[in-house]
């Protein structure tokens, strides 16, 4: 149990669906990110939010939609995927985005499957 | 290029033996983390080291930070099948957590 808790753990949806993946950090934290890890790919940063503003997009395209309602809660909201999508989604959170010795800690991911 | 360089990519041994893997880039990093993640699951955080020439160590596990900051190692002393597993190192450039660069990662597995 990290703290960080995501659903759903696994979703398969089609080419034409709209889902929302949901990540709840209980670590008193104001920094949320959403990282993608593909096989053989090493961990990519899509989203950082800090303190309910987004400070980083990854160049992420927008068929994925972040939402951060408050620090505790981060939404990474589908449209329109494509079968290369689909991945483990990570969801993560730390102190604050900016501190030196900042350690991010992770969600147990949601596996997506694009079909 | 990848910034953060782990090797070795795959290690396989037997249960009971010793193993380094490594962790190095060119860059200096003002934080470095370890993790260890499970198929199917998101990495648990083993170690976060802040200071050059730090050396931390949880239970088997050995972990050292290069004095330049530029490097670090993790040593697992009689290694066990639960140890099994990718282990992913991950620094911090200057302050910014959310920049934290991920290496491909050491896919270690201990048979018994």
């Amino acid at each position: 149990e990290t703290g960080v808790t995501q659903t759903p753990r696994h979703l398969v949806m089609g080419m034409t669906n709209k889902k929302s993946l949901k990540c709840e950090q209980h670590l008193g934290h104001n920094a949320m990110y959403w990282y993608k890890q593909s096989a053989k790919k090493p961990l990519e940063l899509m989203f950082v939010y800090n303190f309910k503003e987004q400070t980083e997009n990854n160049s992420v395209p927008s068929r994925f939609s972040p939402e951060c309602p408050n620090s505790s809660h981060l939404f990474l909201h589908l449209h329109t995927l494509q079968p290369e999508d689909s991945a483990l989604y990570l969801c993560a959170s730390s102190q604050v985005q900016w501190q030196e010795g900042n350690t991010i800690y992770f969600g147990e991911g949601s596996w997506l499957t694009v079909v | 290029t990848q910034l953060l360089e782990q090797s070795p990519q795959f290690l396989s041994i037997q249960e009971g033996e010793n193993l380094t893997v490594y962790c190095n880039s060119s860059s200096v990093f003002s934080s470095l983390q370890w993790y260890r993640q499970e198929p199917g699951e998101g990495p648990v955080l083993l170690v976060t080291v802040v200071t050059g020439g730090e050396v931390k160590k949880l239970k088997r596990l050995t972990f050292q930070f290069g004095d330049a900051r530029k490097d670090s190692s993790l040593h697992i002393t009689a290694a066990q099948p639960g140890d099994t597993g990718l282990y992913l190192c991950a620094g911090a450039l200057n302050t910014n957590a959310g920049k934290s660069t991920f290496g491909d990662g050491t896919t270690l597995t201990v048979k018994p």
